[in-house]
């Protein structure tokens, strides 16, 4: 299965700032997802992300909040931008491996929002 | 779209004893089955899986059947550890897509 890495693994941040959050694949995927796991919560896709196309968002999600970069087929970006407490969430990044609709997740960003 | 519903947690019990945690799905076709667990301060990790019905996924003592006449893939463990306390999550792609959709997660607490 893909090895993947997420940094920051952890982050305390003011109001109004943004943070990227960087997720790296040790081999080439075509898919990469974004998940949100609020407090206490299950997890809510933010995004889809393939290489060479725009990230596709759910309902609920926009790029002006959170950009996502997908330079090539092993590392993506995400940005939670102009962050309010309510951001404050472990945002997992996740791969689908050669077997079709199986993912692998990251250690998870958390990430803590004054 | 495709849905799975888990029983809430959390569950508590004693070293050794028996587990199990429901879920049941509405999904279109038979999609692949998942189960994925959270130990404290870390990220997913799949479990278990299983591709079509009648299937059993099995790793680390824990099994799942998938069983399309009960729409069910109950996770169930013979014999649990301390180490077995985590997040336990039921997942299957969403309808039409690769991404998943997951239950709300059950918090197994295994006390010595």
């Amino acid at each position: 299965s893909a090895v993947i890495s997420q940094k920051p693994s952890r982050d305390i941040c003011q109001r109004g700032t943004s943070l990227t959050i960087q997720c790296q694949v040790d081999s080439q995927v075509t898919m990469m997802f974004w998940y949100r796991q609020q407090p206490g919560q299950s997890l809510t896709l933010i995004a889809t992300a393939n290489q060479g196309s725009e990230a596709t968002y759910e309902s609920g999600f926009v790029i002006d909040k959170f950009p996502i970069s997908r330079p090539n087929l092993t590392f993506s970006t995400l940005t939670v931008s102009n962050m309010s407490p309510e951001d404050s969430s472990i945002y997992l990044c996740s791969v689908e491996d050669t077997t079709p609709d199986t993912q692998y997740f990251g250690p998870g960003t958390r990430l803590t929002v004054l | 779209g495709n849905s799975v519903t888990q029983m809430e947690g959390p569950v508590t019990l004693s070293e050794e004893a028996f587990l199990t945690i429901n879920c049941t799905y509405t999904a279109t076709g038979y999609p692949s089955l998942f189960w994925y667990v959270q130990y404290p301060g870390e990220g997913l990790q799949l479990l278990l899986k299983a591709t079509k019905a009648d299937d059993k996924g099995s790793n680390k003592g824990f099994e799942a059947t998938y069983r399309k006449e009960t729409t069910s893939f109950h996770l169930e463990k013979g014999s649990v550890q301390v180490s077995d306390s985590a997040v336990y999550f039921c997942a299957l792609p969403d309808t039409g897509r690769r991404a998943l959709t997951f239950g709300s997660g059950t918090r197994l607490q295994v006390q010595p």
